[in-house]
């Protein structure tokens, strides 16, 4: 069974401090991963993805991965309240023709003004 | 450029009623997805669909769900007949292939079971 772990919050940080959100991953052949934010009543939204192990930074936002250990993280820097959302991971695994997407529960963040 | 369609936005039903879902993907999308998202829960995948290929359904309850892709465009979801546990959000999104998934998501309809 792949599977997708995620810390369910809520993860609390006061405005303008960096925000971590974790997720890990059963599957060592998980080839792709993405993180959507998801606000209360309205559907996933893409905000960061990355494929290789190491950083990527957009924004506000820094996507880390490490494949090795089964770990990608989410950094959100100089928190805002409108940032406060779910978080949820994604992890994409291929193996020949064969490719399957899994969510994680997401993790709840509050960011306090 | 427009987005994912869904429709209806909402919808309540008695159980053993049925319901219909409608997606239009994001035009040139060849991938298509249908989620059930319960209340606290990540997106679920029911179906996904390459052009108007199954890929995967492994988690679609086919004693009471349908999806159809008949031309590679849009897409329906049918629950018959549906239960209490049914009620959830469903969500459609589509992404430009399976091999380049970054998916964009609909903004679902919401499904009360009474």
């Amino acid at each position: 069974q792949k599977e997708v772990e995620q810390n369910s919050g809520p993860l609390s940080v006061p405005e303008g401090a960096i925000a971590s959100l974790n997720c890990t991953y059963s599957d060592r052949g998980s080839q792709s991963f993405f993180w959507y934010r998801q606000y209360s009543g309205k559907s996933p939204e893409l905000i960061m993805s990355i494929y290789s192990n190491g950083d990527k930074e957009d924004g506000r936002f820094t996507a880390q991965l490490n494949k090795a250990s089964q770990y990608v993280s989410l950094l959100i820097r100089d928190s805002q309240p409108s940032d406060s959302a779910t978080y949820l991971c994604a992890v994409n695994y291929i193996r020949g023709s064969y490719d399957k997407v899994i969510f994680g529960p997401g993790t709840s963040l509050s960011v306090i003004p | 450029e427009a987005g994912v369609a869904q429709s209806p936005r909402y919808k309540i039903i008695e159980k053993r009623q049925s319901v219909a879902f409608w997606c239009n993907p994001i035009s040139g999308h060849a991938t298509l997805y249908w989620y059930q998202q319960i209340l606290g829960q990540g997106p679920k995948l029911l179906i996904q669909f390459q052009n108007n290929g199954v890929v995967d359904d492994s988690q679609l309850p086919k004693d009471r769900f349908s999806a159809e892709r008949l031309k590679g465009v849009d897409s329906t979801l049918k629950i018959q007949p549906a239960k209490l546990e049914d009620s959830a959000v469903y969500l459609c999104a589509s992404s430009l292939d399976r091999w380049d998934n970054e998916q964009f998501f609909g903004p679902g309809t919401r499904l009360t079971v009474l």
